[in-house]
């Protein structure tokens, strides 16, 4: 089926740290990937997005690129912020419907 | 610019009472709306798809007569959750979509309801 893994949280990094989120994605079809941010008690931000292979996305200091060899779209950021601290949600699109389906999420902790 | 919002923010409710729920895509004209149900720290899961002016496809398990769908405009959808138990309660996220060429959903900031 489709499916999105997300590495398990919480990551607790430094400010200035560097960031990766890993997430990948079940091989069928041509998805599009997303990434979404969730701040506390908030819906969903889309921060960015890749809709086909090699394609990178980048918003706000993030960056992620369509890896289909390894069926992958890591989520990466050179220096975070503490305004970072989010949860992030990977996601792909599902079916004629573009549905989307998420991953669990990955809660980000930036402290000073 | 694409903008959606939800009203209202959080809702609390008694037990076998109904809630609606809005959600309104503000800055576009919205031919797909979604409705999501997120637990706490779990992720997203998806209940309905509504196309304006036709009826809402839901997911496996989601009852369609308890979960009452009503796209009836390009930029307004409606939730109703009918004889609400405590067990609904639930954070409801809607998201919105623009036309057909594109995949990108546009999310409402969430409706927090709690059944007593």
């Amino acid at each position: 089926g489709n499916s999105v893994t997300q590495m398990e949280g919480p990551v607790t990094l430094s400010e200035e740290a560097f960031l990766t989120i890993n997430c990948t994605y079940t091989a069928t079809g041509y998805p599009s990937l997303f990434w979404y941010v969730q701040y506390p008690g908030e819906g969903l931000q889309l921060l960015l997005k890749a809709t086909k292979a090699d394609d990178k996305g980048s918003n706000k200091g993030f960056e992620a690129t369509y890896r289909k060899e390894t069926t992958s779209f890591h989520l990466e950021k050179g220096s975070v912020q503490v305004s970072d601290s989010a949860v992030y949600f990977c996601a792909r699109t599902t079916g004629t419907a573009s549905k989307l389906t998420f991953g669990t999420g990955t809660r980000l902790q930036v402290t000073l | 610019g694409a903008v959606v919002s939800q009203h209202p923010s959080r809702v609390i409710c008694k037990s076998g009472t109904s809630v609606k729920i809005e959600c309104r895509s503000l800055d576009f004209q919205a031919t797909t709306m979604f409705w999501y149900r997120q637990f706490p720290k779990k992720s997203l899961m998806l209940m309905a798809t509504s196309n304006e002016g036709s009826k809402a496809t839901y997911e496996q398990g989601v009852e369609k007569d308890k979960f009452l769908i009503n796209h009836a405009s390009l930029t307004l959808s409606t939730l109703t959750v009918t004889s609400a138990h405590p067990e609904d309660s639930s954070f409801y996220i809607c998201s919105a979509r623009y036309g057909t060429g594109t995949d990108t959903q546009y999310f409402g900031p969430g409706t927090r309801l709690t059944v007593l």
